[in-house]
């Protein structure tokens, strides 16, 4: 099965800076791989996807990129604000086509 | 839509004691999934449905887990008995198609288990 692997596992940074993190995957069958954001207390929620035929995608201040090559995709926001302060999950869809999710990031904005 | 909604929200028992997460999911989804997480094994897929019927619950645990999805509106997934390392929060999650889409979660059932 997809087997997806995610760092760091805790990234603290300042407002105003960026962020990065990344995902490899194992499966060459994945063709979807979303990102989540998970709040406090809440399920995870869809922020952002890329589809394999795409290399990068933007949404205002997030990014994702994709390398289908070497099996790796990241998440890139800029300027990042104290509302950006959550885990995010990467994951990948594999050839069963149900996610796979990665440990998760704690991202830390400070003031 | 109110989205996918579970209960409860908290749930506190005692070890070997039987424990019944629900879940509704939104409208018109065939896909349903249940998820546990843990800090130390974050987001486990458990087992997932396709229009009601179990398609994979090689995630399951324990023979003290099962799952069931009597309709289009509702699943149950069932503890019996519980232990104390069943001790997470579990998540329901539907989707439209399952593949290449969106997974939409609920907020989540934190149990504990004393």
């Amino acid at each position: 099965g997809e087997n997806v692997e995610q760092h760091p596992s805790t990234l603290s940074v300042q407002e105003g800076d960026s962020a990065v993190i990344k995902c490899t995957y194992s499966d060459s069958a994945s063709n979807y791989f979303p990102w989540y954001k998970q709040e406090l207390g809440k399920g995870p929620q869809l922020i952002i996807d890329i589809r394999s035929n795409v290399g990068e995608k933007k949404d205002q201040r997030i990014a994702v990129t994709l390398n289908k090559t070497a099996k790796h995709f990241s998440l890139h926001i800029t300027e990042t604000q104290p509302e950006d302060s959550a885990v995010y999950f990467c994951a990948a869809n594999g050839g069963s086509y149900i996610p796979t999710f990665g440990r998760g990031t704690s991202l830390i904005v400070h003031p | 839509d109110a989205g996918v909604i579970q209960s409860p929200r908290h749930e506190v028992t005692e070890m070997g004691q039987e424990v019944t997460l629900r879940c509704k999911p939104i409208s018109g989804h065939d896909y349903l999934f249940w998820y546990r997480q843990t800090m130390m094994r974050g987001l486990e897929l458990l087992i997932y449905f396709n229009n009601n019927v179990p398609i994979d619950d090689s995630g399951m645990p324990e023979d003290r887990f099962s799952a069931k999805m009597p309709n289009a509106s509702f699943s149950t997934l069932k503890i019996q008995p519980s232990e104390p390392r069943d001790s997470a929060v579990y998540f329901c999650a539907s989707s439209s198609l399952g593949r290449d889409t969106e997974a939409f979660f609920g907020q989540g059932t934190r149990l504990t288990v004393v």
